[in-house]
């Protein structure tokens, strides 16, 4: 198994421009979900899913969309990138919910660094 | 939403010592994560809690839920124990699907 694998590692944008950070899994897990690391702060979740069809918003989704058409993929999308967006963008996915009493550690990608000029 | 503390925000230590850093949470939670994440590299879960303590390898996580506070213990430290340890919950209320992090503790150690 891959694991989560998350592209591109490195990313530069200019304001306004628009991308997608790709996330997919293969270990037929059913959550997924963004987060951004920015310093000084603890990680924030941007959007989640708990399964193909079904997203919703975390504690910071403004400037970005989310889809999941499949179990695997869970893209993220900037809209127009603005300077705020300059982070590091970390996707993970567990089997189950992050609340769940079943032992389902959270998978995470190697993380996306971003910076908008 | 719940607030997240971690204890000590930095920790030096010398190899072989024992390691504790601590973790509080201010709303009742479902669950309770502690993650590693090694400088500049990706972030590995180390252990999922509902209560009580588990155990692997080196490491030792407890959590208290009446305390609302949770310990991750490192024994016999080595230098590639060197990263931030990162506390996460969710809680048991209606956000239960999504995590609140700590801020992380980053912990050297010396040889």
């Amino acid at each position: 198994n891959a694991g989560v694998t998350q592209t591109p590692k490195f990313q530069v944008l200019k304001t306004g421009q628009s991308m997608t950070l790709q996330c997919a899994q293969d270990m037929n897990h059913e959550y997924m979900s963004w987060y951004r690391q920015d310093p000084g702060m603890g990680l924030r979740l941007i959007h989640y899913s708990v399964g193909a069809g079904i997203t919703d918003q975390g504690e910071v989704p403004n400037g970005y969309n989310v889809s999941r058409s499949t179990t695997e993929d869970f893209p993220l999308r900037l809209l127009s990138a603005a300077p705020s967006q300059t982070s590091v963008y970390f996707c993970a996915s567990s089997l189950d919910t992050p609340y769940s009493s079943y032992n389902s550690p959270l998978h995470f990608g190697n993380g996306t660094r971003l910076t908008v000029t | 939403k719940n607030e997240v503390e971690q204890s000590p925000q930095n920790l030096t230590a010398q190899e072989g010592e024992f390691i504790t850093i601590n973790c509080s949470y201010s709303v009742g939670i479902s669950a309770l994560h502690w993650l590693q994440q090694h400088p500049g590299g990706g972030i590995v879960s180390l252990f999922m809690l509902s209560s009580g303590k588990k155990k692997h390898g080196r490491l030792i996580a407890t959590i208290n839920i009446q305390e609302k506070h949770s310990s991750l213990h490192i024994t016999a430290s080595h230098p590639r124990d060197s990263a931030v340890y990162i506390c996460a919950v969710s809680d048991s209320g209606g956000s239960n699907y999504k995590l609140t992090f700590g801020k992380g503790t980053l912990l050297t150690v010396n040889p």
